[in-house]
């Protein structure tokens, strides 16, 4: 198993751009989180999703957007991005919500300028 | 506002000492209290985590301690050693929200050897 992946490692975007993180686990988990991590601030969520088809807003969901359309990938779409969006991103899942570890995967450190 | 607040956020302790962490939550929902583990460039990994009905859960070096009344948990670890080097994050959640974490700033440990 290659757990969860995350693609790109890292991205410079200029301001007004868009673009999309990846994210894909291969355990069949229906629970995945999109969580932003900031020097300092510890991490905080941005959405989450209990299954395909099925999202919700966590703590810092302005200026993204996420789909779930399958088990397996959960992207996070950046619009307009902006530099407060400057952050190293994580995303993880969870196999349902009587199982709690949620498993992490490497992380994109985006920087907009 | 910061659900968990964690602290110290920094320690440095020697080869054999004990590491002592320690959180704080307001909301009395949360039901779920895990430990998480984060070497530089990884995303964060599960150490150790606890339910309120039980006050105290140990796993090697590493121990929780639960006081539902102070509304507050820590983290200890003992003979802690140079490769726990690490940023710990306590964290907090219920089921209600899918298991999504929050979590506290986290604490950047150093251990000398």
């Amino acid at each position: 198993n290659a757990g969860v992946t995350q693609t790109p490692k890292f991205r410079i975007l200029k301001i007004g751009q868009s673009m999309t993180l990846q994210c894909t686990q291969d355990m069949n988990h229906n629970y995945m989180y999109w969580y932003r991590q900031d020097p300092g601030m510890g991490l905080k969520l941005i959405y989450y999703s209990v299954g395909a088809g099925i999202t919700d807003k966590g703590e810092v969901p302005n200026g993204y957007n996420v789909s779930r359309s399958t088990t397996e990938d959960f992207p996070l779409r950046l619009e307009l991005a902006a530099p407060s969006q400057t952050s190293v991103y994580f995303c993880a899942s969870s196999r349902d919500r009587n199982t709690d570890t949620q498993y992490f995967g490497p992380g994109t450190r985006l920087t907009v300028l | 506002q910061q659900q968990v607040k964690q602290s110290p956020q920094s320690l440095i302790v020697q080869k054999g000492g004990i590491s002592i962490i320690n959180c704080a939550y307001e909301n009395t929902a949360f039901d779920y209290f895990p430990w998480y583990q984060q070497f530089p460039g990884k995303g964060p990994a599960l150490l150790i985590a606890i339910r309120p009905d039980v006050s105290e859960k140990k796993e090697g070096r590493f121990t929780i301690s639960f006081n539902k009344s102070a509304k507050q948990f820590s983290l200890h670890i003992m003979d802690s050693q140079p490769g726990d080097s690490a940023t710990y994050f306590c964290a907090a959640s219920f089921s209600n929200s899918g298991y999504a974490l929050n979590f506290g700033k986290g604490t950047s440990l150093l251990v000398t050897p």
